[in-house]
């Protein structure tokens, strides 16, 4: 069974403090691995999708990483229109979506 | 504009009567699916569609249907809501299964 893992569950970062989130999978074949941004009771908006072993994308100050077993997300310099709940997920070799249960990121002035 | 859209955004009902939540999308996407958000469970399948009268069961199809007579709507039924289907409902469409999925602004479904 796919099974994908993000920690930490939340990060409180001061504005301008660099980190990154984790997400570990284990999938039958990996068909792309995806990071979307959810706000608070909206539909979560696709950042980015990696599909092998060390592609990297980046976007403003986000900049996701991918390895065989995990994938981060850099957040460079963030400010508090970064705060969300960041959701990865893999696609596997039936096609098949399976989500994290995020990691929620708070940016403070 | 490119967007997915769900009808109703709130709905409180009560155990047994049945509803349909709607999802339409003017991309012209093959693929539609729908999830169901639970705090700390994450975002979970119900069903998918690759295409028109195609449909599938996802991680938690129990106690739902859906259909897809068109390739712009995918509406989800609940025949007899319980309870434990109180959650919030997102729809997404993709181009096919190997792109990334658009989401809704989702329905939040109350069953009392």
């Amino acid at each position: 069974e796919d099974q994908v893992t993000q920690s930490p569950e939340a990060l409180r970062l001061q504005e301008g403090e660099s980190s990154s989130l984790n997400c570990s999978y284990t999938v039958s074949g990996l068909r792309g691995l995806f990071w979307y941004r959810q706000d608070p009771g909206k539909g979560p908006e696709f950042l980015f999708t990696l599909y092998s072993a060390g592609e990297e994308k980046e976007k403003e100050r986000l900049k996701a990483t991918l390895t065989k077993k995990e994938s981060f997300l850099h957040i460079t310099a963030p400010k508090p229109e970064d705060s969300a709940t960041y959701l990865c997920a893999v696609r596997s070799n039936d096609y098949k979506l399976s989500f994290g249960a995020g990691t929620t990121v708070t940016v403070r002035a | 504009e490119a967007q997915v859209t769900q009808n109703p955004r709130y709905l409180i009902t009560v155990t047994g009567k049945k509803l349909t939540v709607t999802c339409s999308q003017n991309m012209n996407h093959e693929y539609m699916s729908w999830y169901r958000q639970d705090p700390g469970l994450g975002l979970r399948q119900i069903y998918y569609s690759m295409n028109v009268e195609v449909t599938d069961k996802g991680d938690v199809p129990e106690g739902y249907k859906v259909s897809r007579k068109e390739k712009r709507n995918f509406p989800l039924i609940l025949e007899s809501p319980s309870p434990n289907q109180t959650s919030l409902y997102f729809c997404a469409t993709s181009r096919d299964t190997t792109y990334e999925q658009y989401f809704g602004p989702g329905t939040r479904l109350t069953v009392t």
